[in-house]
């Protein structure tokens, strides 16, 4: 089954680190760009990053750019998101997501989430 | 940053009527705007990729239309599956945004 996976999340204080991780089984993620995006409770979809096949390119938004890191390890099938300075606006269920980049630009695929909690 | 606003926020329908939102982009995205269908605890879907295509497996009730800055996303006869968030998205930068989504209520 075509499938993402994510895991990590958790409840954190303000300032700590956090890695998530995201399974991709089904298809060969190397083939494929892939993202992040985030909701925070009761609110909207925020898009956090992306990263090219190759892990040569990446892109961030402004609000997490400095404090997260995108990586992914195509022999294990994974993608990863690395955060630190985590804040309360952090807060949120984050997706993984697989990129669809020939016909356009978008999200294909997509995890159920994980949800990370920063408070103190 | 592009901006991406929907309208409207909110609309509530009943079974069977047609519904059309709008998203507006703060510059010209040309054709790189997508939607995406979300319920309750559940992840976002892909509905419309490239401003007019048909995602497979998506119902032919939904299309998407526009270009530039102005797109809209219609649902032409509407099932009680479809009341859910709909958001827009650019993909013309390498930074993507979202629109704030338009929550589909019933009547």
């Amino acid at each position: 089954e075509v499938q993402l996976v994510e895991s990590g999340g958790g409840l954190v204080q303000p300032g700590d680190s956090l890695r998530l991780s995201c399974a991709a089984s089904g298809f060969t993620i190397s083939s494929y760009w892939m993202g992040w995006v985030r909701q925070a409770p009761g609110k909207g979809l925020e898009w956090v990053a992306n990263i090219k096949q190759d892990g040569s390119e990446k892109y961030y938004a402004d609000s997490v750019k400095g404090r997260f890191t995108i990586s992914r390890d195509n022999a294990k099938k994974s993608l990863y998101l690395q955060m630190s300075s985590l804040r309360a606006e952090d807060t949120a269920v984050y997706y993984c997501a697989r990129v669809i980049a020939t016909t356009g630009w978008y999200f294909d695929l997509w995890g159920r989430g994980t949800l990370v909690t920063v408070s103190s | 940053d592009i901006q991406m606003t929907q309208s409207p926020s909110s609309l509530s329908a009943s079974v069977g009527d047609r519904v059309a939102i709008t998203c507006r982009a703060s510059q010209n995205i040309i054709s790189y705007l997508n939607w995406y269908q979300q319920k309750p605890g559940e992840a976002p879907k892909l509905l419309i990729y490239s401003a007019s295509s048909l995602q497979s497996g998506v119902p032919s009730r939904f299309s998407g239309s526009g270009s530039r800055t102005d797109f809209t996303l219609t649902i032409s006869s509407l099932q009680p599956e479809d009341f859910a968030t709909y958001y827009c998205q650019q993909s013309y930068t390498s930074t993507w945004t979202f629109g704030q989504g338009t929550k589909v209520e019933i009547k």
